[in-house]
């Protein structure tokens, strides 16, 4: 399996409080993105990266921001969680080709 | 990026060959079709891709017809660890990020 980590695993914060969700890859893949996958939607993605410092926005970027400092690290900050935010988050990463690699997930419940 | 469309959900017995048809409509010379396996509480894993006719791997067999509007994701023999959800989605090729549309997938329920 690819070598990528999420952290935290669960997370249950209330609403209005700052949240920092983050993936970690020991492949030195360039490409990271960022996935919240809902009941009924499937997988929307929510920010990606395509080296350090260079982000972009995806389909349902409202309410987060990401930042990637180093290649192995990509972060999704919620400013202010609310409870439309409750999801599982998963961190994908990628080469030049076209196979993304998942992560385990990110449980995140905003009360 | 091309819509896919396909089955909400399937039912079939172990041992059974499990066929799962994509339409792609609007899918671009360029595009691939790719198909991804998801566990439940895991993330997606990609199992196949293909751009045209017949590609074939351990996991399963992808058919894609001559005008390439629709494919078709074989697994043979089915057993119960294949239940899972199966997404189908059109790749733009070349190299750079892209942004992989996943649509709601096809729920194959393995029956013992």
């Amino acid at each position: 399996d690819a070598g990528i980590t999420q952290s935290p695993r669960h997370k249950v914060t209330e609403t209005g409080t700052p949240v920092t969700l983050r993936c970690h890859q020991t492949e030195n893949h360039r490409y990271m993105y960022w996935y919240r996958q809902d009941p009924g939607h499937g997988l929307r993605l929510i920010h990606y990266s395509y080296g350090v410092k260079d982000t972009d926005k995806g389909e349902v970027s409202d309410g987060y921001s990401v930042s990637r400092s180093k290649t192995e690290d990509f972060l999704l900050t919620l400013e202010s969680a609310t409870s439309s935010q409750t999801s599982v988050y998963f961190c994908a990463i990628s080469e030049i080709d076209n196979e993304q690699f998942f992560g385990p997930g990110t449980r995140l419940t905003v009360l | 990026l091309a819509k896919t469309t396909q089955p909400i959900s399937m039912d079939s017995y172990e041992g059974q060959e499990v066929n799962i048809t994509c339409s792609h409509n609007n899918i671009a010379t360029n595009d691939y079709i790719t198909w991804y396996q998801q566990f439940p509480s895991q993330g997606p894993r990609f199992i196949i891709q293909g751009y045209k006719t017949k590609v074939t791997n351990e996991v399963a067999s992808l058919f894609i017809p001559a005008d390439r509007k629709s494919s078709t994701l074989s697994l043979p023999r089915v057993s119960l660890s294949d239940t899972a959800v199966y997404y189908c989605l059109v790749v733009p090729s070349g190299a750079g990020s892209y942004q992989l549309t996943f649509g709601k997938g096809t729920k194959l329920s393995v029956i013992p």
